[in-house]
């Protein structure tokens, strides 16, 4: 598989703390995304920071990119029972024309 | 809401069996990604079409082909069914045929069962 690595694999977190989920993936990139996706539903682009960038914001997310340890942060503020899904990191490492998917976070908020 | 239709939503089929899945990208949108996810594999890239034109390849069985037409809607084709390849399909859609360089809009995808 060609996948990146995310960790954890599971994060369970009372509402109102912060949840980290981490990303790496192999080889150099252009842009790395984020993507959320609800049980069974289709993904929803959250972010994206470009290889010359090391933080974005947006709302409650924010974004860090370490391209020397080939590594990427999600960082979800003040969490919600809303937030819970599952989180994806996605580059283009491997090629420009496709998006190569980490293996997810699924992240449980508990009211 | 993403701008992008796929249909069927269900499709419960046999072994063997050929399907034919259907993705309408946003209005104004050029590139067409497919994927497949599996409980065991993640989200797999398969294949991108630019404008009518494949772009990239990616973890696609021979079985398995896809075609983007003129009006810029997609069609994934399976063929020979086997039980592995039970999974959501997942069509996206960009205005970049650069897959790093825009966000993707995702269908809602198709789920097939193989029986």
């Amino acid at each position: 598989s060609q996948q990146g690595e995310e960790d954890p694999q599971a994060l369970s977190i009372q509402e109102g703390e912060n949840a980290t989920m981490n990303c790496s993936y192999k080889t150099s990139i252009n842009n790395l995304q984020w993507y959320r996706q609800n049980s069974g539903r289709g993904l929803v682009h959250l972010i994206l920071i470009r290889s010359n960038e090391r933080e974005k914001h947006s709302g409650r997310l924010r974004v860090t990119l370490d391209t020397s340890k080939k590594s990427s942060s999600l960082l979800i503020t003040a969490s919600r029972a809303a937030d819970t899904a599952s989180y994806f990191c996605a580059t283009d490492e491997d090629s420009s024309y496709k998006l190569i998917f980490g293996s997810g976070t699924r992240l449980l908020v508990r009211p | 809401d993403s701008g992008v239709t796929q249909t069927p939503k269900h499709l419960i089929t046999a072994t063997g069996q050929r399907v034919t899945l259907r993705c309408s990208p946003r209005s104004g949108d050029l590139s067409v990604y497919w994927y497949q996810q599996s409980l065991d594999q993640g989200l797999q890239f398969l294949i991108q079409y630019y404008n009518g034109e494949e772009r990239a390849k990616g973890n696609i069985l021979e079985r398995f082909s896809a075609q983007q037409f003129p009006d810029l809607h997609s069609e994934l084709n399976l063929s020979s069914l086997e039980l592995g390849d039970s999974a959501l399909y997942f069509c996206a859609s960009s205005p970049s045929g650069l897959a790093g360089l825009y966000e993707q809009f995702f269908g809602p995808g198709t789920r097939l069962t193989v029986l």
